[in-house]
């Protein structure tokens, strides 16, 4: 079993909704990330927060809003989304950011119609 | 910014055969792990493997860093190590994100 939860583990979204997925951890680790895979491709890092501060945002659209309550939750809120967003959203959580594993959450595979 | 080449790209074993997969890199590295990840597209940690070699189990692992390239070596494979392995990178200047790269896609049949 995997120790990072993510939620849900499917979505199905138009492109005029709102939606939020969300990841939580409780290995004390003090890194979080969302990755973005499409099918057949590596993982391309989206986000990284680090003691709960924005520390990486690799140039992604503004309809993706990550948010990090407290240093357990991770949420990605998601607006006005693309068919070709639709991928496997992957949350990580690692000790510190760098130099440390990464562990990741099962996914949620997301459907943009 | 950094390139991680991972071959071969696609690989088809016997269940019970040895496989070698390599992934090289363009930069000076200080963070190197290997993933696998399953059909149902969940990943799992294998090897944090900056420099050195490390042993689990059936899988081994070995970076050489000075050299820019890093191995995993898989004995007496099973249909269940089938799927897709990752190796991901930290390059050694100073970003401190994973880059992945393009991945070795492994079939093992029985």
């Amino acid at each position: 079993d995997t120790e990072v939860t993510q939620t849900p583990k499917h979505l199905v979204m138009g492109m005029t909704n709102k939606k939020s997925l969300k990841c939580e951890q409780h290995m004390g680790h003090r890194a979080m990330y969302w990755y973005k895979q499409k099918a057949k491709k590596p993982p391309e890092l989206m986000f990284v927060y680090s003691y709960e501060k924005l520390s990486i945002n690799e140039s992604v659209p503004s309809r993706f809003s990550p948010e990090c309550p407290n240093s357990s939750l991770l949420n990605l809120h998601l607006h006005a989304l693309q068919p070709e967003d639709s991928a496997l959203y992957l949350c990580a959580s690692s000790q510190s950011q760098g130099r440390s594993p990464l562990h990741f959450g099962n996914g949620t595979r997301l459907t943009v119609t | 910014g950094i390139q991680v080449e991972q071959s071969p790209p696609d690989l088809i074993l016997q269940e019970g055969a040895n496989s070698t997969l390599r992934c090289n890199f363009s930069d000076s590295v200080n963070n190197l792990q290997w993933f696998h990840q399953n059909p149902w597209g969940q990943l799992i940690n294998l090897f944090y493997i900056p420099s050195g070699t490390k042993q689990n189990g059936r899988l081994s692992a070995t970076t050489v860093a000075t050299e820019r390239y890093s191995l995993l070596y898989i004995s007496s494979s099973q249909t269940t190590d089938s799927g897709v392995y990752f190796c991901a990178v930290e390059a050694n200047t100073g970003f401190q994100k994973l880059v992945f790269g393009t991945g070795t896609r492994l079939l093992v049949s029985p």
